[in-house]
């Protein structure tokens, strides 16, 4: 079945980075792009950006560019988010989704189906 | 950017119909999507491009979209479809996703 497996939780010191990992199985890993999506505690889902697993073009949300770096390894069908410079706003539940079909270099978007289970990220000294 | 409002929280009789809204500007110019999140679990797409339904979802999950308004209608609500709901677009603009604030939906 179609599905998306993330890394296990973490536990950072403000200032330190963050590799979250995301594997794909299931379907054609570069037909698809990946968004990443984090949830602070209590709050609302954060889209943070997006990376397309057919050439690797990228998207970041604004807040995040200079800290947050996304990629691919077609090899393994596996998608990686890395958070630098952590601050204690940053401990979120973090989310992997596949997002965006891709054809003939053309997106469509069809909505984020198939979510990762989240891995948890928490910031403290 | 582009902004996305919705009600904090939306009350519905068990069994009766709740319609939980998504404003945005000229937001029926754009493609809307729909999530349900369970406390501790993933979110899940209940409805993509304002009114089709994901396999597995039931019918009484329904959407429209138009003007600067989009909505997602549950009928005969059950206890089970108690969540927070999420509306999200591709702000073409700024080339980003854009989620709403977030729907708690609770059946009386």
């Amino acid at each position: 079945q179609v599905q998306l497996v993330q890394s296990g939780a973490e536990v950072k010191k403000p200032g330190a980075s963050v590799k979250v990992s995301c594997k794909a199985s299931g379907y054609t890993f570069t037909s698809y792009g990946i968004s990443w999506v984090r949830q602070a505690p209590g709050q609302g889902l954060e889209w943070m950006g997006w990376i397309s697993a057919y050439n690797g073009n990228t998207n970041y949300a604004q807040k995040l560019q200079g800290r947050v770096t996304m990629t691919t390894d077609t090899s393994t069908s596996t998608a990686y988010m890395e958070l630098r410079s952590l601050r204690s706003d940053d401990t979120a539940v973090y989310y992997c989704a596949r997002d965006r079909f891709i054809a003939a270099a053309e997106y469509y978007y069809y909505g984020m189906d198939v979510w990762g289970q989240g891995t948890t990220v928490t910031v403290s000294s | 950017s582009y902004e996305l409002t919705q009600p904090l929280s939306v009350s519905v009789a068990l069994g009766q119909t709740a319609r939980i809204t998504c404003g945005g500007n000229n937001i029926g110019s754009k493609n809307v999507h729909w999530y349900q999140q369970k406390p501790g679990q993933a979110p899940v797409l209940v409805i993509y491009r304002d009114s089709n339904r994901p396999s597995g979802i039931p019918e009484r999950f329904s959407g429209s979209n138009s003007g600067n308004t989009a909505t997602l209608t549950i009928s005969r609500a059950q206890a089970g479809d108690e969540a927070d709901y999420y509306c999200q677009v591709w702000d073409s603009s700024t080339a980003r996703e854009v989620f709403g604030g977030g729907t708690k939906l609770t059946v009386l």
